[in-house]
């Protein structure tokens, strides 16, 4: 079991470019969560995706945007890149009918918006 | 004011002591809490997972959760180099959606 993968894993932009992170769950999981973790800090909850559509959002603006596909798999686009953009950016994959103890975060992208 | 205070450190701690890291947070809703372990340039590894008040322990990690004065906490026992690392406390109102962190703290420990 490859765990929870992301791709890529480094990544370099200038402001106002456009770029797509892309997140496979673990093996059998249904639910995928993304969180932005600025140096320093703890990782803060952007949304969180479920049957395709998204279930909860964070307090991101609507540059943040996401997708899940039918094999449970995410991408996060992020419009109009700002220097405050440059992030490890997580995804965590988990089960809808489970609890916290079945969340698992992978590696992460680092995004450097120069 | 963040929901979920946690001091940065950096905690120095000689190998074989004990760790203590804590946490305060000021959402009455949260139930479920958890630590997560975090090396450098790596995704979040859960440790501990509470759900309400008490404690819990596995291993050498012992996990309390005080919901009366919103205070929890995560002990290692004899610590070794290999638990240098950033240790994230983190809540949640449900058993899905939003975790909100702190902002971690960094424990090295000293051989």
């Amino acid at each position: 079991d490859a765990g929870v993968t992301q791709s890529p894993t480094h990544l370099i932009k200038t402001r106002g470019q456009q770029v797509t992170l892309r997140c496979s769950p673990k093996s059998g999981h249904d639910t995928v969560s993304w969180y932005q973790q600025a140096l320093g800090q703890g990782p803060q909850f952007i949304f969180q995706y479920y049957e395709e559509e998204e279930r909860q959002r964070g307090n991101f603006p609507d540059r943040f945007s996401g997708h899940q596909f039918p094999n449970y798999s995410s991408e996060l686009n992020v419009n109009a890149l700002l220097l405050g953009d440059s992030a490890l950016y997580l995804c965590a994959s988990s089960l809808e009918s489970g609890s916290w103890d079945t969340q698992y975060f992978g590696p992460g992208t680092r995004l450097t918006v120069l | 004011q963040k929901e979920v205070e946690q001091d940065p450190g950096p905690l120095s701690v000689p190998e074989g002591a004990i760790v203590s890291l804590n946490c305060t947070y000021s959402n009455s809703a949260f139930q479920y809490f958890m630590w997560y372990r975090q090396y450098s340039r790596k995704g979040p590894e859960l440790l501990m997972y509470t759900y309400s008040s008490g404690n819990k322990e596995d291993g050498r990690f012992t996990a309390q959760v005080d919901k009366s004065s919103k205070y929890i906490s995560l002990f290692i026992r004899d610590s070794q180099p290999s638990d240098s690392a950033t240790y994230l406390c983190a809540s949640s109102r449900d058993s899905w959606g939003k975790l909100q962190f702190g902002a971690g703290t960094q424990v090295v420990v000293t051989p």
